[in-house]
C-alpha cells in the first residue's frame, strides 16, 4: 500500500527566510509525486509534480521539489518566502493502476512579517 | 475554460438526514473523483467515476455513494448522516483515468452535520 508522511504539521517562518517542507512516501511501485497548496476556504491547487525525467521540478512562483528515490522523499523548498505563501501544503502520490491521489496530512506554512 | 464547480458550497444538515452534493467537471473531462477532507483524517479518497462507471473506491461505508451522468457531471450522496461526516468534500476532474492525467479540484462543499 502507498502512504505519504509529512513530517511537520506546522512550519512558522519569517518573511524572506528559506523554507523546506518535508515529505516522505512509501510505495512498492513507481509513483508520480505532487505538491498541492490550499488557501483558506478554497480547494486544492497543483503546485508542482514529478512524473519522470529530471528529479528537480519547479513551480512558477519560486517553489521547487526534488525527487529522491533512494530516500523516498519529495521535499518542497523555497529560498525566500512571502506573506502570500501562507497556506496549507499537501504532498501526494499516485501510482500503480490506481488513479486516485493519496495525500499526506498537510503542513501549515505560516509566514510572519 | 471554466473550472470545476461544486454546489452547494455550504450545507447544514442534522444527524440521520441524507445529502446530495453535485460536481460539474471541466468541459471535456470525463473522470471525476471525490475526496473527503477532515481535520483528523486529512484528505481521503472516496471514489472515482469515468464514463458513468465507478472505477475505483476508497475505504468508506456504504452510506457514501455516487454516480456520474452522461454529461460527466457527478453527484455523491451520503445517507443517514453522522456527526463525523462533517467535512469539506472536494471533487476533482481529469481528462481520463489512464496513465497520468492531472486532477483539477473544485472549491469544495462544506458539510456540517448537527
Amino acid at each position: 500500500a502507498q502512504s505519504v508522511t509529512q513530517l511537520d504539521s506546522q512550519v512558522p517562518v519569517f518573511e524572506e527566510a528559506p523554507v523546506e517542507l518535508r515529505c516522505n512516501y512509501s510505495s512498492s511501485v513507481s509513483v508520480y509525486l505532487f505538491w498541492y497548496v490550499q488557501y483558506p476556504n478554497q480547494g486544492l491547487q497543483l503546485l508542482l509534480k514529478y512524473l519522470s525525467g529530471s528529479t528537480l521540478v519547479e513551480s512558477i512562483n519560486g517553489f521547487e521539489a526534488e525527487f529522491n528515490k533512494s530516500q523516498t522523499s519529495f521535499h518542497l523548498r523555497k529560498p525566500s518566502v512571502h506573506i502570500s505563501d501562507t497556506a496549507e501544503y499537501f504532498c501526494a502520490v499516485m501510482g500503480g493502476s490506481q488513479g486516485n491521489l493519496i495525500f499526506g496530512k498537510g503542513t501549515k506554512l505560516s509566514v510572519k512579517p | 475554460k471554466a473550472g470545476v464547480t461544486q454546489t452547494p458550497r455550504y450545507l447544514i444538515k442534522t444527524r440521520g438526514q441524507q445529502v446530495t452534493l453535485s460536481c460539474s467537471p471541466i468541459s471535456g473531462h470525463r473522470s471525476v473523483s471525490w475526496y473527503q477532507q477532515t481535520p483528523g483524517q486529512g484528505l481521503q479518497f472516496l471514489f472515482e467515476y469515468f464514463s458513468e462507471t465507478q472505477r475505483n473506491k476508497g475505504n468508506f461505508p456504504g452510506r457514501f455513494s455516487g454516480r456520474q451522468f452522461s454529461n460527466s457531471r457527478s453527484e455523491m450522496n451520503v445517507s443517514t448522516l453522522e456527526l463525523g461526516d462533517s467535512a469539506l468534500y472536494l471533487c476533482a476532474s481529469s481528462f481520463s483515468f489512464s496513465s497520468y492525467n492531472e486532477q483539477f479540484f473544485g472549491p469544495g462543499t462544506r458539510l456540517t452535520v448537527l
